[in-house]
Order: C-alpha cells, then sequence, then structure tokens
C-alpha cells in the first residue's frame, strides 16, 4: 500500500520569501506524483505532476517540485511567494497498476505574512 | 477544458432526510469518478470509486448503504446520503478521470453538508 506524509501541518512564511513544503511517499512499486492547491472553500486544483521523464516539474504559476527515488520525496518549492499562495497543499501519489486511486498526505497550510 | 461541477455547493437538511449531491463532469466523458469526504482541516477520504455502469467499489469502513452511488452516464455521477445525521456533515468533493486517461483526477468544487 502506498502513503503519503506531509511534515508540516502549517508553514508560515513572509511575502517574496522562498518556501519549501515537503512530502515524502512510501511505495513498493513506480509511482506517479501530484501536488494539488486548495483554496478555501473550493475544490482541489491540480498545481503540477511527476509521470516519468524529467524528475523536475514545474506550474505555470512558478512552484516546481523534484521528484526523488532514493529519498522518496516531492518536495514543493517556490522561490518568492506572493499573497494570493496561502492555501492548503496536498500531495497524492497514484501507484501500482491500473493507478486508479489517489492516497493523500494530511495537507499543509501556506499563510503568507505580508 | 477538463472541469467537474458540483451541486449543490451548499445543503443544510434535517436529521432523517436524504441529500442527493451531482457530480459531472462538463466537456470531457469520465468513466470514472471518485468520491472523497474531507472533514475540518484534514485531508481527502476516498470513499468509494464509481465506475459507469456498474456497481461503485466502496473504500473499507465506508458504509454502501448509507452512501449511494450512482453513475448512470459518463457525464454524471450522484452522491445519495440516505437517512443523514449530524456526524455526515462534512464537505463531500467529486472527481472524475478522462475516459481514456492516465492518472490524473478533475476536481469538483465541493459540496458542504450540514446535517441539523
Amino acid at each position: 500500500a502506498q502513503s503519503v506524509t506531509q511534515l508540516d501541518s502549517q508553514v508560515p512564511v513572509f511575502e517574496e520569501a522562498p518556501v519549501e513544503l515537503r512530502c515524502n511517499y512510501s511505495s513498493s512499486v513506480s509511482v506517479y506524483l501530484f501536488w494539488y492547491v486548495q483554496y478555501p472553500n473550493q475544490g482541489l486544483q491540480l498545481l503540477l505532476k511527476y509521470l516519468s521523464g524529467s524528475t523536475l516539474v514545474e506550474s505555470i504559476n512558478g512552484f516546481e517540485a523534484e521528484f526523488n527515488k532514493s529519498q522518496t520525496s516531492f518536495h514543493l518549492r517556490k522561490p518568492s511567494v506572493h499573497i494570493s499562495d496561502t492555501a492548503e497543499y496536498f500531495c497524492a501519489v497514484s501507484a501500482g497498476q491500473g493507478a486508479q486511486k489517489l492516497v493523500f498526505g494530511q495537507g499543509t497550510r501556506l499563510t503568507i505574512n505580508p | 477544458g477538463a472541469v467537474v461541477s458540483q451541486h449543490p455547493s451548499r445543503v443544510i437538511c434535517k436529521s432523517g432526510t436524504s441529500v442527493k449531491i451531482e457530480c459531472r463532469s462538463l466537456d470531457f466523458q469520465a468513466t470514472t469518478m471518485f468520491w472523497y469526504r474531507q472533514f475540518p482541516k484534514k485531508s481527502l477520504m476516498l470513499m468509494a470509486t464509481s465506475n459507469e455502469g456498474s456497481k461503485a467499489t466502496y473504500e473499507q469502513g465506508v458504509e454502501k448503504d448509507k452512501f449511494l452511488i450512482n453513475h448512470a452516464s459518463l457525464t454524471l455521477s450522484t452522491l445519495t446520503v440516505t437517512s443523514a445525521h449530524p456526524e455526515d456533515s462534512s464537505f463531500y468533493i467529486c472527481s472524475a478521470r478522462l475516459a481514456g486517461g492516465l492518472f490524473e483526477q478533475f476536481f469538483g468544487p465541493g459540496t458542504r453538508l450540514t446535517v441539523l
């Protein structure tokens, strides 16, 4: 079975500061990794994904994540955050044959302070 | 593209009544839809996987008779919470996977259910 651990439940940072949201997973088979963002009272939006190929993936709004197989991690980073990045961020893994199900981490609340 | 809608966005009902939540894929066909439940400040818990034209597959611990799922077409899945009780109050989110697509799920905006 797969599992996902997001090590930080809350991350407060100042505007324009860099941020890293940590995500570790466990799986005995090949995985596909995702980061989703959830704004207040809304559903989840896909931020970025790793399926195969380059281990560094980027989103259109400046976030990036790197798949590290040896460390079983998929940390999310942004070099300079904005107030509008305030949201809940979920790391998720899909694995195994068919890979239908998504297993989510506990979520990290990113709060940007002016 | 790949937009998923849910209706209603919010519903308040009395204890003992049933509530139906609709999940629609607006611009694509979805052979598989998923229903999640999210508790306050918690992650998403998968309740069931719904495949068009067949019975839903429920996760362990989810009562199939309480949470009825119907996936009658390639664009619509419904979740009915039967005989709702206050402990059923939650945020219910559906997602859909493209027919023939791989891995990626597109999420609806969620439905906030409050049972009085």
